[in-house]
């Protein structure tokens, strides 16, 4: 079955670039009709929809966070990746990839927790 | 802030049933019928329970279901059993950018 599985750094500084990675297993994220997507939550907080981006690299992002995120395939790997620039404490979260089918979030990662602080 | 208001808690006794609600707009739960609702353990993984309203995976308990009127839809549970206590959030697909839209969460306690 499909398994997502988030990894990346578990603390950043403020100002710089916070990067996690989506390893996909039991799909292959260039080929079928999903779509890639990250989420975040902050604790005590609701979750936010980051961004997505199509097996064809089409992506659409979160209007607050346009200018800040980026989502990109490495088909060599099977991997999605999320990077956010200019990262604060309010970025701190627990961030989420997850596979959305035609409506709904159909298989989520375990979610990896991100602290933005000096 | 969410975009889809959820209670923030319910509870019920063991073998009881229990309605959790979530409220859009007509730019979200109103207009389309891609409304999905998901369980989460703490530390756990979401999971999902109903999509597009009332449609339930394969492997979810026939306990859960789900429905919409207008602006609201709504995740019922019979038949509660402890292992239904977690978190339960809504989606919704949405017409604006956001494209999906989350409610807060609803911790349901099985008493």
């Amino acid at each position: 079955q499909v398994q997502l599985q988030e990894s990346g750094p578990g603390l950043v500084k403020p100002s710089q670039t916070l990067s996690l990675t989506c390893n996909v297993s039991g799909a292959s994220i260039s080929s079928g009709t999903s779509y890639w997507s990250w989420i975040r939550q902050p604790a005590g907080k609701g979750l936010e929809w980051l961004g997505r981006i199509y097996t064809s690299g089409t992506t659409n992002y979160n209007p607050s966070l346009w200018s800040r995120v980026t989502i990109s395939l490495d088909t060599s790997k099977n991997h999605v990746s999320l990077k956010l620039s200019s990262v604060t404490a309010a970025d701190t979260a627990v961030y989420y990839c997850a596979s959305w089918g035609p409506g709904y979030f159909d298989h989520w990662g375990q979610g990896t927790l991100v602290i933005v602080s000096s | 802030q969410s975009t889809l208001t959820q209670p923030a808690s319910v509870s019920g006794s063991l073998g009881q049933s229990i309605t959790i609600s979530c409220t859009g707009t007509s730019s979200d739960v109103g207009n389309y019928n891609y409304v999905s609702w998901y369980q989460q353990h703490p530390g756990k993984a979401p999971k999902l329970m109903i999509y597009d309203v009332t449609n339930r995976p394969s492997g979810v308990s026939n306990r859960f279901s789900g429905s919409k009127s207008g602006n609201t839809a709504s995740l019922t549970i019979s038949g509660l059993q402890a292992e239904d206590e977690a978190d339960y959030f809504c989606v919704s697909y949405a017409s604006s950018s956001l494209l999906a839209v989350f409610g807060g969460g609803t911790k349901l306690t099985v008493l």
